[in-house]
């Protein structure tokens, strides 16, 4: 079936440290991936997205993941974590149709 | 540029009453998505309407959910009769048409007790 998976349920940084939230895709084609995060009582916000091109892709608030074929996997990174960027993450495909599947969530603490 | 809109935010109801949400999408998005999340997991697509018809309902539990977008703006998302197993937050979501990037609203908190 096609799907991601978030192998991290929760992690935990140091305010300052570098983060990266791994994601794992399966999809026969070369699919459309996400990166949403999701604070409190709130809706989600896209933060990056992947179609195809450059498979080193940018986003908001100084996030950006890699595409990695052979691998099958879309990390998230940001080099120096803020204690805003507390929050749930959560990595999301399509094999090319529209329907939008999620992993099942990263929650990620940071420590001050 | 006005976002997503739902309401209410928060509903707690007895098991076998009925609940009723809505959704305002983005002005101009032709497409609109009703997500169901249950706590711990990602969010899981109940139905995708494009404009005013239905695209996909295939996991949306039709013996006691519903759902109706007229005149292909705004949406209702109704349970009746309610279960346990359906206390989970119901996000709505919008985009301008299909393939592109989500817009999602706040969603709604139900309880269910």
């Amino acid at each position: 079936a096609q799907s991601v998976t978030q192998p991290d349920i929760h992690i935990t940084v140091s305010e300052g440290a570098s983060l990266e939230l791994r994601c794992n895709y399966s999809y026969g084609a070369t699919p459309y991936l996400f990166w949403y995060v999701q604070s409190p009582g709130q809706g989600l916000q896209l933060l990056l997205k992947y179609f195809s091109g450059d498979t080193l892709v940018q986003g908001i608030k100084g996030f950006e993941a890699e595409f990695k074929r052979s691998q099958s996997s879309f990390n998230l990174r940001k080099p120096s974590v803020h204690w805003s960027d507390a929050a749930e993450y959560f990595c999301a495909g399509t094999g090319g149709g529209n329907k939008l599947t999620f992993g099942t969530g990263t929650q990620l603490k940071v420590e001050l | 540029e006005a976002g997503v809109a739902q309401s209410p935010r928060y509903k707690i109801i007895e098991k076998r009453q009925s609940v009723a949400f809505w959704c305002n999408p983005i002005s101009g998005h032709a497409t609109l998505y009703w997500y169901q999340q249950i706590l711990g997991q990602g969010p899981k697509l109940l139905i995708q309407f494009q404009n005013n018809g239905v695209v996909d309902d295939s996991q949306l539990p039709k013996d006691r959910f519903s759902a109706e977008r007229l005149k292909g703006v705004d949406s209702t998302l109704k349970i009746q009769p309610a279960k346990l197993e359906d206390s989970a937050v119901y996000l709505c979501a919008s985009s301008l048409e299909v393939y592109n990037e989500q817009f999602f609203g706040p969603g709604t908190r139900l309880t269910v007790l």
